[in-house]
């Protein structure tokens, strides 16, 4: 079983939906969560964190974070072409450091 | 505040050759890990330098090493290059170790071994 789960895609959109994107874990002992995002022939950029239950918000992307089910989302609302990428989860188990382990990612297209 | 910068950004290599990649971290930051990413792997963990000491290090063999300095900058050496060594390697800094301590990733070296 792979520690970080994601649905690979690809996910499309049209321009203004909200966009869904999933992740499972393996490791209950999984203590942070980061959402970063790829564009193509470019390296990660961080977009979200997230380290409690719940939910966290930040301008157009929302985090949520459920570690009785071992489930981060991340939702985009009034997706635009240039959120087009490669989302990937990563998670950090609080015993390897800052070893992150990613997901395979999630193709995202929004279409105009 | 720059960012993490990557040297070489490109590179060309042949089989059995040896290589050396520079990273240097956010300013500040004290944690250097290292990652490869390849189409079938996907983004993988080589190891962490924090404090000029390796602390985590990924499943890659040993002729994958790296090193850290007291600036913080950190360094990565592949030796016997072998072609399943191509890749983007990316380095990414961080604060420290903390769990909540965010990384940010450099621009990467695309590495080829022909």
């Amino acid at each position: 079983q792979k520690e970080v789960e994601q649905n690979s895609g690809p996910l499309s959109v049209p321009e203004g939906a909200i966009a869904s994107l999933n992740c499972t874990y393996s490791d209950r002992v999984s203590q942070s969560f980061f959402w970063y995002r790829q564009y193509s022939g470019k390296s990660p950029e961080l977009i979200m964190s997230i380290y409690s239950n719940g939910d966290k918000e930040d301008g157009r992307f929302t985090a949520q974070l459920n570690k009785a089910s071992q489930y981060v989302s991340l939702l985009i609302r009034d997706s635009q072409p240039s959120d087009s990428a490669t989302y990937l989860c990563a998670v950090k188990v609080l015993e390897y450091g800052n070893k992150l382990v990613f997901g395979a990612g999630t193709i995202l297209r929004v279409k105009s | 505040k720059a960012g993490v910068t990557q040297t070489p950004r490109y590179l060309i290599k042949t089989r059995g050759q040896q290589v050396t990649l520079s990273c240097s971290p956010i300013s500040g930051h004290r944690s250097v890990s290292w990652y490869q990413q390849t189409p079938g792997q996907g983004l993988q963990f080589l190891f962490e330098y924090f404090s000029e000491t390796q602390r985590n290090k990924g499943n890659f063999p040993g002729r994958f090493s790296g090193r850290q300095f007291s600036n913080s900058r950190s360094e990565m050496n592949v030796s016997t290059l072998e072609l399943g060594d191509s890749a983007l390697y990316l380095c990414a800094s961080s604060l420290g170790q903390m769990s909540s301590y965010e990384q940010y990733f450099g621009p990467g070296t695309r590495l080829t071994v022909t």
